[in-house]
C-alpha cells in the first residue's frame, strides 16, 4: 500500500494569513497515462469530506480561488492564500494510483 | 442533482452481520466506480472497499478482507456493503462516494451523508 504522510497535523492561522499543508507519498503517484492521482479534501465538522483539488492542481467546481495545489511525483502541497473562518476543518490528501486508494492522516486547521 | 443516500447502519453485537446500502441518483450510476470509506470515532479516513463500474473488479482494505463484500446492482442504482463478523474495530461512520470521471479510479467528488455502525454487546 502507498503511505500518505501529511505535515503539519494541526495548524492555527490568523484570518487573512496564508496556510500551507504538505503531503508526501511513499511512491510516485504518476500513472502511465500521464495523470497524477493526488486529491485534496476538506472535512468540515459534522459533514462528509468535500473535494477541493483533483489531480494535484485542479480546483473542483465551486472551490474558491484562494485554494491551490501543486507538486509532482511524491511531494504535494495545498495552499490557502488568505484563510477565512469557513476554512476550518480537517484537510486530507488522498491517492488513487492504487485503486483502493489511501488517505493522509489529516491536518486540522483552526482559526486564531 | 447528484445524490447518494446511505442506509443500514445501527447497533450490532460483535460477530454479527450488517448490510449497508447506498442509493444513487442524478447520474448514470452504471458508469462510475464506487467507494466505501469509513471514519472511526475521532480518527481519519480509511478506504474500505472499491468496486469497478461493471462490478467485475473489487478491492478491499486488509482490515476487512474476507469479512466484507462490496457489490452493486446497476439496475437499481444501488451500492452495497455486506459486513460479516463485525468487531469493535469496525465501529465507524461509513460513507459511500462516487468518482469524478467515468470508468476509472479517479478521486471522489460526491459523498453520501454517512451511516453510523456501532458494535457493542
Amino acid at each position: 500500500d502507498i503511505v500518505m504522510t501529511q505535515t503539519p497535523l494541526s495548524v492555527s492561522v490568523t484570518p487573512g494569513q496564508p496556510a500551507s499543508i504538505s503531503c508526501k507519498s511513499s511512491q510516485s503517484l504518476l500513472h502511465s497515462d500521464g495523470k497524477t492521482y493526488l486529491y485534496w479534501y476538506l472535512q468540515k465538522p459534522g459533514q462528509p469530506p468535500q473535494l477541493l483539488i483533483y489531480e494535484v492542481s485542479n480546483r473542483f467546481s465551486g472551490v474558491p480561488y484562494r485554494f491551490s495545489g501543486s507538486g509532482s511525483g511524491t511531494d504535494f502541497t495545498l495552499k490557502i492564500s488568505r484563510v477565512e473562518a469557513e476554512d476550518v476543518g480537517v484537510y486530507y490528501c488522498m491517492e488513487t494510483l492504487h485503486q483502493r486508494g489511501s488517505f493522509g492522516q489529516g491536518t486540522k486547521l483552526e482559526i486564531k | 442533482q447528484v445524490q447518494l443516500v446511505v442506509s443500514g447502519g445501527g447497533v450490532v453485537q460483535p460477530g454479527r452481520s450488517l448490510r449497508l446500502s447506498c442509493a444513487a441518483s442524478g447520474f448514470t450510476f452504471s458508469n462510475y466506480v464506487m467507494y466505501w470509506v469509513r471514519q472511526s470515532p475521532g480518527k481519519g479516513l480509511e478506504s474500505v472497499a472499491v468496486i469497478s463500474y461493471d462490478g467485475n473488479n473489487k478491492y478491499y482494505a486488509d482490515s476487512v478482507k474476507g469479512r466484507f463484500t462490496i457489490s452493486r446492482d446497476n439496475s437499481k442504482n444501488t451500492l452495497y456493503l455486506q459486513m460479516n463478523s463485525l468487531t469493535t474495530d469496525d465501529m465507524a461512520v461509513y460513507y459511500c462516494a462516487k468518482v469524478r470521471v467515468e470508468r476509472w479510479f479517479y478521486g471522489l467528488d460526491v459523498w453520501g451523508q454517512g451511516t453510523t455502525v456501532t458494535v457493542s454487546s
